[in-house]
């Protein structure tokens, strides 16, 4: 069976600071990866997604992964951070071929002034 | 404007009566599918719909039912909701040949 695993369910961090937010899945066969964010009182929003090709991705708003296959990550990053940033990221998975999704618990990122 | 739409967005019942939760998509996606989000749990797939007429269970599919009759409709139904419904739902829908899901905003449900 797949799973997601986000380890950080909040990450404070300084406005203009870099920012990693991390995720691990596990899956016996290829998978397809995202990033979606979540921000208050709406619905899911897709950042960037792992279909095939290049490891490193890039997204909207000046984010960034890189999917690992060796070590099963997929870590998003952002070099500097703004308020705007603030919201819940969930990293999800499905595996190629399928119709299931498996979404990770979260992360709340928060940015402070 | 392509989008995923619910509703209703907000709804507070009793238990055991009957609800539905409607979702329509309007970019002729083949699928569509539900989630409820948690505190600490994330997005968890209740069911899911790869076209008219088929449907299969996701990971906590007990205590619902869906149709898809038509393919821009795949509505949710609680036919005797309990407290531990009470939860916050996604519908989602993406075409055949991408695998990137388009939610809709939300239906946040209290079940008392």
């Amino acid at each position: 069976a797949q799973s997601v695993t986000q380890l950080d369910s909040q990450v404070p961090v300084f406005e203009e600071a870099p920012v990693e937010l991390r995720c691990n899945y596990s899956s016996s066969v290829s998978v397809y990866l995202f990033w979606y964010v979540q921000y208050p009182n709406q619905g899911l929003q897709l950042l960037l997604k792992y279909l095939s090709g290049s490891t490193l991705v890039k997204g909207i708003n000046g984010f960034e992964a890189e999917f690992n296959k060796s070590q099963t990550s997929f870590h998003l990053r952002k070099p500097s951070v703004h308020i705007s940033d603030t919201a819940e990221y969930f990293c999800a998975v499905t595996p190629s071929g399928t119709y299931k999704y498996i979404f990770g618990t979260g992360t709340r990122l928060k940015v402070l002034a | 404007e392509a989008q995923v739409t619910q509703n209703p967005r907000y709804l507070i019942t009793v238990t055991g009566k009957k609800l539905t939760v409607t979702c329509s998509q309007n970019m002729n996606h083949e699928y569509m599918s539900w989630y409820r989000q948690d505190p600490g749990l994330g997005l968890r797939q209740i069911y899911y719909s790869m076209n008219v007429e088929v449907t299969d269970k996701g990971d906590v599919p007990e205590g619902y039912k869906v149709s898809r009759k038509e393919k821009r409709n795949f509505p949710l139904i609680l036919e005797s909701p309990s407290p531990n419904q009470t939860s916050l739902y996604f519908c989602a829908s993406r075409p055949d040949y991408s695998p990137v899901l388009t939610f809709g905003a939300g239906s946040r449900l209290t079940v008392l």
